[in-house]
């Protein structure tokens, strides 16, 4: 299992252009979860999927981000226009609801770091 | 809202020191995951604890999960290098399936 992909793994951009976070989760998981990370404000939740539907997206800033799902594999996080105060790590995980003895862990992708000048 | 405090923020230690890290729940819940997040890198599920007082041991980490189900800690004996990184506490409410994540709480080995 190639574990959540998440592309690019790095992006910089200037302020005001758009911005297009990826990300593939592990095969068969029915929760997918954006989070971003910054040393202020710690690991906050944007928004998660069950069944590529969007469950809560209470933590998702401002307008200016949006989050789809088209299919079971596949997540876009676009942020629009973009801000330096938008600077940060991007984290795509999944999770399967019922999993191995009952466990609901997370599976977190690599990450995508947004500069944003 | 529901929230998990986890303290303390920062922890330096000598190597081969101990190291402790604790969450306190707003709300009873049905199971607490723990999390470490090596610098640079992305966070990793460790372990989860479901029942009551439960107590799981890895190696050189003791998880224990409270009576009432709102607290945990996580202690290691004789830290290591390896060791170094955040340890965050996830919690599951009894009332959905969103975790609440801790802060967090980053060993730091002092050289």
């Amino acid at each position: 299992d190639a574990g959540v992909i998440q592309s690019p793994r790095h992006e910089v951009t200037e302020m005001g252009q758009e911005v297009t976070l990826r990300c593939k989760p592990i095969s068969g998981h029915d929760y997918l979860f954006w989070y971003r990370q910054t040393m202020m404000r710690g690991l906050e939740l944007l928004i998660y999927f069950n069944n590529n539907v969007p469950i809560d997206d209470s933590g998702m800033p401002e307008d200016r981000f949006s989050a789809k799902m088209p299919n079971a594999s596949f997540s876009t996080l676009k942020i629009q226009p973009s801000e330096p105060r938008d600077s940060a790590v991007y984290f795509c995980a999944s999770s399967l609801l019922f999993g191995t003895g009952g466990r609901y862990e997370q599976y977190f992708g690599p990450g995508t770091r947004l500069t944003v000048t | 809202g529901q929230q998990v405090m986890q303290i303390p923020q920062y922890q330096h230690v000598q190597e081969g020191e101990d190291f402790t890290t604790y969450c306190n729940s707003s709300t009873t819940l049905s199971n607490i995951q723990w999390y470490k997040q090596r610098p640079g890198g992305h966070p990793v599920f460790l372990i989860q604890l479901v029942k009551s007082g439960e107590v799981k041991k890895q190696k050189r980490l003791t998880f224990q999960f409270g009576e009432a189900k709102k607290n945990s800690s996580l202690h290691i004996t004789a830290t290591q290098t390896t060791d170094v990184g955040t340890y965050f506490c996830a919690g599951l409410p009894d009332s959905n399936y969103q975790l609440i994540w801790g802060a967090g709480t980053k060993l730091i080995i002092k050289p």
